[in-house]
């Protein structure tokens, strides 16, 4: 079974833009969840989404947003980019939203110079 | 959600059980236990979780006291790829995942 997939791998963005990016959940998974990684905050959540609906979120601006479809794959995109906002950017699904493992992707490493 | 506490490093020798503690002393009585690792530049695995009893699985045994209030990760043979920062995480079903700062565990052969 294949895994959680996030593309792209690596980006590079300048400060003002904005950027999406992508998350494909395993196979049957319903459930997607977001979390932000950087040296000095650790992970930290920003959302999840379950059969479409925003069902959790974390203490991120209104810069951060994310939606998921109907075949459960998930895209997040964060607007007017600021130099704080270069982290790793992971995504994570699992099969239902109470109490089930996540299963997290690689990431997006997101530059922002 | 309940806050853990883990010492932020470890070492191990290879081949020998890597045991992992955690403190989670305000726990409450519908909240599970995860333990998940990272490996550097990868996201995090899971390991293991459980509620009340011991589990075990192809990876790791996680120990849970009577009270609840602590619980040791087991390695039974660690190599060296076993290497990683390891998180205790506390959630009530359908919370989001508090990640604190990990336990950084080497493994020296």
């Amino acid at each position: 079974k294949a895994g959680v997939t996030q593309t792209p791998r690596y980006l590079i963005k300048t400060r003002g833009q904005q950027v999406t990016l992508s998350c494909s959940p395993i196979s049957g998974h319903r459930s997607v969840s977001w979390y932000q990684q950087t040296p000095g905050q650790g992970l930290q959540f920003l959302f999840e989404y379950f059969s479409e609906t925003q069902r959790n979120k974390g203490n991120f601006p209104g810069r951060f947003s994310g939606r998921q479809f109907s075949n459960s794959r998930s895209e997040m995109n964060v607007s007017t980019l600021e130099l704080g906002d270069s982290a790793l950017y992971l995504c994570a699904s699992r099969f239902r939203q109470e109490n089930s493992p996540l299963h997290f992707g690689n990431g997006t490493r997101l530059t922002v110079t | 959600d309940a806050k853990t506490t883990q010492p932020t490093s470890m070492d191990c020798a290879e081949g020998r059980a890597a045991n992992l503690p955690c403190n989670h002393s305000t726990i409450s009585g519908n909240e599970y236990v995860y333990w998940y690792r990272q490996i550097h530049s990868q996201g995090p695995q899971y390991i293991i979780h459980g509620l009340k009893n011991n589990e075990t699985n192809e990876m790791a045994s996680l120990i849970i006291t009577e009270d609840r209030k602590s619980s040791t990760l087991i390695l039974p043979h660690a190599t060296l790829r076993d290497t990683a920062v390891y998180y205790c995480i506390v959630v009530n079903q359908g919370g989001k995942l508090i990640f604190g700062q990990g336990t950084e565990l080497s493994v020296k052969p």
